[in-house]
């Protein structure tokens, strides 16, 4: 079975354009998340997403960021006017459908954001 | 979730078992404990979970005190590939999010 799928690996952006990040889950996983990892720090939660509909985005920045996970296809993380603080290692993960089973959080390996 | 406290980081001997401790003590009833591994910025690995009995698997083991305050990894012949930052996590099951603390440097040595 594949595992969760980042592309791309390494993305290089310059101050003001946009990023695009995308992440395929685990086939039959219904459930995404992103985290944000900045230089030397722990990873944070940004989002948390169901097909559809987005169920919780307490992490996510107010402005520039947003997050969708449509009926068909990956779940897209865009970034808009990107700055240099938004350099950061950026991880996606899917679990499975919960009521009573797991719903362990299964990582990809990561797109890294350079921002010139 | 409930916070977690970890040592900051640890050495083990390659070969040795690595027990790698953590703290939780205000977990409440319903929250499981979960383990990953981080090594040298790659996604984070999933290692291990449980709620209130020892597990184990393939990887690792996870010891879980009765009162549940507290849980330890355990790693049992550790190798030089397991050097990685080790996160405790406490949450619910189907919470959603995973709140991430500083974890573990442990550090294998030949």
């Amino acid at each position: 079975n594949a595992g969760v799928m980042q592309n791309p690996r390494h993305l290089v952006r310059r101050r003001g354009q946009e990023a695009r990040l995308r992440c395929s889950p685990v086939k039959g996983h219904s459930h995404v998340y992103w985290y944000r990892q900045l230089p030397e720090e722990g990873l944070k939660f940004m989002v948390y997403l169901q097909k559809e509909n987005i169920i919780d985005e307490s992490g996510m920045p107010k402005e520039r960021f947003s997050a969708e996970f449509p009926k068909e296809g990956p779940s897209i993380l865009r970034i808009q006017q990107v700055v240099r603080g938004d350099s950061a290692a950026y991880f996606c993960a899917s679990s499975p459908l919960g009521q009573g089973g797991t719903d362990t959080q299964y990582f990809g390996p990561g797109t890294r954001l350079t921002v010139l | 979730d409930a916070k977690t406290t970890q040592p900051p980081s640890m050495d083990c001997a390659e070969g040795r078992a690595a027990n790698l401790p953590c703290n939780h003590s205000t977990i409440s009833g319903n929250e499981y404990v979960y383990w990953y591994r981080q090594i040298h910025s790659q996604g984070p690995q999933y290692i291990i979970h449980g709620l209130k009995n020892n597990e184990t698997n393939e990887m690792a083991s996870l010891i879980i005190t009765e009162d549940r305050k507290s849980s330890t990894l355990i790693l049992p012949h550790a190798t030089l590939r397991d050097t990685a930052v080790y996160y405790c996590i406490v949450r619910l099951h189907n919470a959603g999010k995973s709140t991430f603390g500083d974890g573990t440097t442990l550090t294998v040595k030949p």
